[in-house]
């Protein structure tokens, strides 16, 4: 049974360019969840949706971060334009509805220069 | 501001010896507590959930819960060093709608 899905699993990009990660959460899963990790700040919900709906976005860090759920089966968080301090780990998590165990994906490592 | 505290570490225990792990949390109304394990460069991944005051056994490892003194622990007996590893706390309230709210996590190094 396949876990959650994220690609790329790297990416390395320039300031001011714009990052697209992409996630495939477990299928019958209703609420998917991105976060970011970081030395500093350890792990941190951006933002999270239920049924495709998007709940709490109070943690994405500002204007530039967008997220979207056009379906069940898929995601997308996008970085527009990157600066080097969003350099993380970004996982993204799936969990059925009212579920209290989320899986994570392998996460993607964005390197911004 | 609901927080979660976890010691930073690292924690350093010999092979065999018990390895005991904290979390308080600040929101008395938590009803969730989970414990998460994540090996350097990979996912965290659930060990272990704990909902009720007491102990919790699953194999090696030992969740415990004092709602009263808001903390939870994991202990790990016999530990091997394939418990190296940064253990993560979670919690969630009962209106947080389904968000957990996470500690920094606690370094662990197993010697041999």
């Amino acid at each position: 049974d396949a876990g959650v899905i994220q690609s790329p699993r790297h990416e390395v990009t320039e300031m001011g360019q714009e990052v697209t990660l992409r996630c495939k959460p477990i299928s019958g899963h209703n609420s998917l969840f991105w976060y970011r990790q970081t030395m500093m700040r350890g792990l941190e919900l951006l933002i999270y949706f239920n049924n495709n709906v998007p709940i709490d976005d109070s943690g994405m860090p500002e204007d530039r971060f967008s997220a979207k759920m056009p379906n069940a089966s898929f995601s997308t968080l996008k970085i527009q334009p990157s600066e080097p301090r969003d350099s993380a780990v970004y996982f993204c998590a799936s969990s059925l509805l009212g579920g209290e165990t989320q899986y994570f994906g392998p996460g993607t490592r964005l390197l911004v220069l | 501001q609901k927080e979660v505290e976890q010691n930073s570490g690292p924690l350093s225990v010999p092979e065999g010896a018990i390895a005991s792990l904290n979390c308080t949390y600040s929101d008395r109304v938590s009803q969730s507590f989970f414990w998460y394990r994540q090996y350097s460069g990979k996912s965290p991944e659930l060990i272990m959930s704990i909902y009720s005051n007491g102990d919790k056994e699953d194999g090696r490892f030992t969740a415990q819960l004092n709602k009263a003194s808001q903390y939870v622990s994991l202990l790990i007996r016999d530990s091997q060093p394939s418990d190296s590893a940064t253990y993560l706390c979670a919690v969630r309230g009962w209106d947080s709608n389904y968000q957990l709210i996470w500690g920094a996590g606690t370094k662990l190094i197993i010697k041999p």
